[in-house]
């Protein structure tokens, strides 16, 4: 079966420092990959994806994460933290190779120190 | 533009009591919808999913069911609520399966 594992359920950063969520996923098979966000009370919002073409993906709120296959990981950056990028982060897989199910990691809490 | 609305935003609820919560999505045709729940401070549980009217899959057992009444509509019941049924609850819809999903702005529900 198809796993994503988020390293670091909490991460701290200061503001205007950078920001890197990891996330690997165990496949053979390159996967479609995606990084979400929620905010406290809130439904989940696509932040980028991956699914073919350029492996390093350009998202919003100035997020970018790259496809790495021969790591098969696809960490999330930014370059200056926000203390609005607070919130929760959610790396998921999906693809012909899952059986188009979609796979979710546990999350990673992101805090921003002012 | 295509949009999710889920219904009510929040809900408390005594043990036993019956549930329904609705989703609905505008924009698109012919939707593949999902139910999540997330418990507190916890992931993303599948509950169920649907690719046409009337045809569900279950991805978990429990006292939960789904049902499709209308292309767009999806709705998640109960007949009787327990105090583990407490959580956030999050409608999704793709235009495939595998394909990136897109959520509701979820509903609390607190059964007491």
């Amino acid at each position: 079966a198809q796993s994503v594992t988020q390293l670091g359920s909490h991460v701290s950063v200061s503001e205007g420092a950078l920001v890197l969520l990891r996330c690997n996923y165990s496949s053979s098979v390159p996967p479609y990959l995606f990084w979400y966000v929620q905010y406290p009370n809130q439904g989940l919002q696509l932040l980028l994806k991956y699914t073919t073409g350029a492996t390093l993906v350009k998202g919003i709120n100035g997020f970018e994460a790259e496809f790495k296959k021969s790591e098969t990981s696809f960490h999330l950056t930014k370059p200056s933290a926000h203390m609005s990028d607070a919130a929760e982060y959610f790396c998921a897989v999906s693809g012909p190779n899952t059986g188009n199910q979609f796979y979710f990691g546990t999350g990673t809490s992101l805090t921003v120190i002012p | 533009s295509q949009t999710i609305h889920q219904w009510p935003a929040t809900l408390v609820q005594p043990v036993g009591s019956p549930l329904s919560l609705e989703c609905t999505v505008e924009g698109t045709s012919n939707p593949n919808l999902y139910w999540y729940r997330q418990a507190a401070g916890r992931g993303l549980q599948l509950l169920f999913y649907s690719v046409g009217i009337g045809q569900i899959s279950s991805e978990v057992p429990q006292n939960l069911s789904a049902s499709r009444p209308q292309d767009r509509q999806f709705i998640l019941s109960s007949k009787k609520l327990l105090l583990s049924d407490s959580g956030f609850y999050l409608c999704a819809w793709s235009v495939n399966r595998g394909y990136e999903q897109y959520f509701g702005p979820g509903t609390r529900l607190t059964v007491t």
